[in-house]
C-alpha cells in the first residue's frame, strides 16, 4: 500500500498565482483532510471530507477550496496565492465509522509551499 | 471548541535518560482520543501512541508510555531509555468521535525534543 500520497513535495508560487495540491489515498478511507503547519503553531485543519461529494470547513479555510469527486482523491486548491499561505501542507485520512477512530490518522509526507 | 496545550517548546536530555513531555487539553466532551505524533526532520508525521478516553489503563508502546489523567485533562508522554533517533518535534493531538466516526485533529504547538549523545 502506498498510503497517502501528496504531490508536489515542494512548490514556489508568485503572489496571485493559482495551483492545486494533490492528495490520493489507496486505503479506501472515507475521511480525508488538509492541514497546514506553520512554525510555532502546530497543525491546523483547513478542510475535510467524510466521503465523495461531501466537504466542510475546518479552522482556517479562507483562501482554499476543496472538492471530493472520488473516495481516493482530495485536492486542495489555492485560487490566488498570498504570502500568508506559505506553509507546509499535510493531507491525512482515517477510516470513517464507529470503531475505526482508534486507527488514528495516516498522513502524507507534506508539501512545502512558498509564495513570493 | 477543544484546545491542546504543550507548555515545553524545547527539551534536551542525554541519551539513555528518561524524559517526559507534557500536554493538557480542554474539552467538555466525553468521547475522544488522544495521540502523540512524532515529526523528525524528514517532516513525516509518525503516530507514536494513542489513548481512548474511556480506557483507564495508560497506553504503552515499547519505550513510550503515557500518563493519562482524565479528570485533570492531562496526557503526558514518557520516553524511556531515550535514543538519538528520538530527536524530533512531538505533537499532542485531540480527536473527538461520535456515532458517525472520527472528527478532525486539534494539535498542540509541539515540543522540540533533542537527545544529546
Amino acid at each position: 500500500n502506498a498510503g497517502v500520497t501528496q504531490t508536489p513535495k515542494f512548490q514556489v508560487l508568485k503572489t496571485g498565482q493559482s495551483m492545486t495540491l494533490q492528495c490520493a489515498q489507496d486505503m479506501n478511507h472515507e475521511y480525508m483532510s488538509w492541514y497546514r503547519q506553520d512554525p510555532g503553531m502546530g497543525l491546523r485543519l483547513i478542510h475535510y471530507s467524510v466521503g465523495a461529494g461531501i466537504t466542510d470547513q475546518g479552522e482556517v479555510p479562507n483562501g482554499y477550496n476543496v472538492s471530493r469527486s472520488t473516495t481516493e482523491d482530495f485536492p486542495l486548491r489555492l485560487l490566488s496565492a498570498a504570502p500568508s499561505q506559505t506553509s507546509v501542507y499535510f493531507c491525512a485520512s482515517i477510516p470513517w465509522g464507529r470503531g475505526h477512530a482508534n486507527y488514528g490518522y495516516t498522513f502524507g509526507s507534506g508539501t512545502r509551499l512558498t509564495v513570493v | 471548541a477543544q484546545t491542546v496545550t504543550q507548555s515545553q517548546p524545547e527539551m534536551s536530555v542525554q541519551e539513555a535518560e528518561t524524559v517526559t513531555l507534557s500536554c493538557t487539553y480542554d474539552t467538555s466532551e466525553n468521547n475522544y482520543y488522544l495521540f502523540w505524533y512524532k515529526q523528525p526532520p524528514s517532516r513525516q508525521m509518525i503516530l507514536v501512541i494513542r489513548q481512548e478516553a474511556y480506557k483507564q489503563q495508560n497506553a504503552t508502546e515499547n519505550r513510550f508510555s503515557v500518563n493519562f489523567q482524565k479528570a485533570a485533562k492531562s496526557f503526558s508522554l514518557k520516553i524511556s531509555d531515550s535514543q538519538l533517533g528520538d530527536t524530533a518535534m512531538y505533537f499532542c493531538a485531540f480527536m473527538l468521535y461520535s456515532g458517525g466516526g472520527a472528527d478532525g485533529l486539534t494539535f498542540g504547538k509541539g515540543t522540540h525534543l533533542i537527545i544529546q549523545p
